[in-house]
């Protein structure tokens, strides 16, 4: 099946620094990606959706100055999580979709673990 | 609106038991895929199945299986003989066709040896 890849897997940064999260399609090309947020023992909840080329569109209440999201190829997207603060500390995972014919699926990301002290 | 419910929050059971884990969705789109997806302790989203709503035939793979009743927008989960392997979040979502996937709150499965 298809791979979806996130780099770090996990990374511990100071307060007010800008951490960046690749989320690569291996072995395909994904038209849309997302970038999903998940805090301990909590849901999946999708912080925005970005199509190559384009401005991503954020979902309400997260901030586009804070997570930045660059789509700059069919199997790249990252996000920056800019000036980072303890509650930024969470999960993040991406997702990459593709469709095949009339088929759309969509492949997770194994997640990027961010602690800011 | 769309909306996944998983009511359970967490369910405990003792190894070989079977379990059912309910999932209840909303939704005004007639075309929709459903999901469920399962969380081991790693983080990482294991796919477990994925069903289209003009697809209500159940399904059985294993010891899991799943039933899909459009009538009263449920897809349920069910395994059976669990064992200890199977303790995880899962979580049942909705996509209703392109670009957002709604997740359900979770549930947290605990089997006992």
């Amino acid at each position: 099946g298809a791979v979806v890849s996130q780099h770090p897997s996990w990374v511990i940064c100071k307060s007010g620094t800008s951490v960046k999260i690749e989320c690569r399609s291996l072995d395909f090309q994904a038209t849309t990606m997302f970038w999903y947020r998940q805090f301990p023992k909590q849901s999946l909840m999708l912080m925005a959706t970005s199509n190559e080329g384009s401005k991503a569109t954020y979902e309400q209440g997260v901030e586009k100055d804070k997570f930045l999201i660059n789509h700059a190829s069919l199997t790249l997207s990252t996000l920056t999580v800019t000036s980072a603060h303890p509650e930024d500390s969470s999960f993040y995972i991406c997702s990459a979709r593709t469709l095949s014919g009339q088929e759309e699926t969509q492949y997770f990301g194994p997640g990027t673990r961010l602690l800011v002290l | 609106a769309q909306k996944v419910t998983q009511a359970q929050t967490e369910i405990s059971v003792v190894e070989k038991e079977d379990v059912t884990l309910d999932c209840v969705y909303e939704t005004r789109d007639t075309t929709y895929y459903l999901f469920w997806y399962k969380q081991p302790p790693s983080g990482e989203l294991v796919f477990l199945i994925r069903r289209n709503s003009f697809d209500e035939q159940n399904e059985i793979s294993g010891r899991y299986s799943w039933n899909f009743q459009k009538s009263t927008s449920s897809f349920n989960f069910t395994i059976t003989a669990s064992q200890v392997v199977d303790s995880a979040v899962y979580f049942c979502a909705l996509n209703t066709g392109g670009f957002k996937t709604i997740f359900g709150a979770g549930t947290r499965l605990f089997v006992k040896a």
